[in-house]
């Protein structure tokens, strides 16, 4: 268990709200990051953090953005949600293991509807 | 060509077989090399990680990976139905890369 929690855990909305997912670690790794898993496509970056402020794009980040302010908080916003949206939303925190290995773990996951 | 590809499958294998899974990648600078396995509905679990050629073993589970051929695989040795999973290769880049690439992952049913 890395220590990360997501919230919430499901949410159903509609098609030109705002959604925010939230995800908590308790253990101050640097690296963040957002992923949603769709079928066929697997696992694609949206975005990830290197610290407080400081984050990049992934793959996939259209439509969303993040913040971090606090080291242990990812926010992931949806500014106008469409259904396109509709996806698992994981998050996951890089932590060093042996050496050079950085190691990936990954909350519980959130799985979003957009109607 | 992806970055990362997986034999999507699903890979069919009885109880007690050894099942092999594969994973090709395309960024031959990439340094570290790992297999999650996911159960339906669940968030992907860290099952073996590999950063060295050769085999690395951890239990029933064994990582081989060849940098110069670009594979990394898992095998499985003894293989149960509660291994019935999907399990994902990922691969992290050249050293400072904090990024990760998934393939899609290969389903994998063991029959009792």
């Amino acid at each position: 268990d890395a220590g990360i929690t997501q919230s919430p855990r499901h949410k159903v909305t509609e098609t030109g709200t705002p959604v925010t997912l939230r995800c908590h670690q308790t253990e101050n790794h640097r690296y963040m990051y957002w992923y949603r898993q769709d079928p066929g496509h697997g696992l694609r970056l949206i975005h990830y953090s290197y610290g407080v402020k400081d984050t990049d794009k992934g793959e996939v980040s259209d439509g969303y953005s993040v913040s971090r302010s606090k080291t242990e908080d990812f926010l992931l916003t949806l500014e106008s949600a469409t259904s396109s949206q509709t996806s698992v939303y994981f998050c996951a925190i890089s932590a060093p293991t042996r050496g050079d290995l950085n190691e990936q773990f990954f909350g519980p996951g959130t799985r979003l509807t957009v109607l | 060509q992806k970055e990362v590809e997986q034999n999507s499958g699903p890979l069919s294998v009885p109880e007690g077989a050894i099942a092999s899974l594969n994973c090709t990648y395309s960024d031959r600078g990439s340094q570290s090399f790992f297999w999650y396995r996911q159960y339906s509905g669940k968030s992907p679990e860290l099952i073996m990680s590999i950063y060295s050629n050769g085999d690395k073993e951890d239990g029933r589970f064994t990582a081989q990976l060849n940098k110069a051929s670009q594979y990394v695989s898992l095998l499985i040795r003894d293989s149960q139905p509660s291994d019935s999973a999907t399990y994902l290769c990922a691969v992290r880049g050249v050293s400072g890369t904090y990024k990760y690439i998934f393939g899609t992952g290969t389903r994998l049913k063991v029959l009792a």
